[in-house]
């Protein structure tokens, strides 16, 4: 079964700064994809950004981009030019291309709380 | 606002009551998944349909657990005989998914459930 590591439980940075948030996983597949969900208080979930594991470059979305690294099944997510509502939890996630098995669902990290300083 | 929607909200409820939550995904959706997400917690695979048929169950979906999607649209989990354990915020998203393609999961709101 695959397993999404965040070893940061909580991350601060200030305002207009930049961020990088970390998330490692572990899988025997050579194909899939990875996912960045952002998670505001008390407010649903958002996608900010994915990636697929055929691809060579990184991902990017306006303020947010990744870094992936398939040996290393590294994922990480930064967040250029940090703002007051970036404020959230941030989960990573993976999701394989094979179906059944209880496969087709995400598999989610613990998540990252991104504070905002002022 | 044409987003995934789930009702209620929130629920509070007695140990060994039954509840029921419905989600409505985003209009044409033919995917739609369960997921439950405790405190502190990333959320975790429940279960999903494609269209009406439910296609994979998650080894977390008890006996006491089922959901139905009767005519490829909206979709309800039912709790039976609640316990204190099943506290939590139950995510429901949906997708647009073709054969060999990924689908994003577009999330709703979630209804958190109490057990008291």
């Amino acid at each position: 079964a695959q397993t999404v590591t965040q070893s940061q439980p909580e991350m601060s940075v200030q305002e207009a700064e930049t961020v990088t948030l970390s998330c490692t996983y572990d899988t025997s597949e050579s194909d899939y994809y990875l996912f960045w969900y952002k998670q505001p208080p008390s407010r649903q979930m958002i996608l900010v950004i994915r990636q697929e594991a055929y691809k060579q470059q990184n991902a990017t979305e306006n303020r947010f981009s990744v870094n992936f690294q398939k040996a290393a099944k590294s994922f990480s997510l930064k967040i250029s030019d940090s703002q007051l509502g970036d404020a959230a939890m941030y989960f990573c996630a993976y999701r394989t291309l094979l179906s059944g098995g209880g496969a087709d669902g995400l598999t989610f990290g613990k998540g990252t709380h991104l504070i905002i300083q002022p | 606002d044409t987003g995934v929607s789930q009702d209620p909200r929130h629920k509070i409820t007695k140990r060994g009551q039954n509840v029921t939550f419905r989600c409505d995904p985003i209009s044409e959706h033919n995917r739609l998944y369960w997921y439950r997400q405790t405190l502190g917690q990333g959320p975790e695979f429940l279960t999903y349909f494609q269209n009406e048929a439910q296609l994979e169950k998650s080894r977390l979906l008890s006996d006491r657990f089922s959901a139905e999607r009767p005519k490829g649209s909206f979709s309800t989990l039912e709790i039976q005989r609640t316990e204190q354990g099943d506290s939590a915020m139950y995510l429901c998203a949906s997708s647009l998914a073709w054969a060999s393609s990924t689908d994003t999961q577009y999330f709703g709101p979630g209804t958190r459930l109490t057990v008291l």
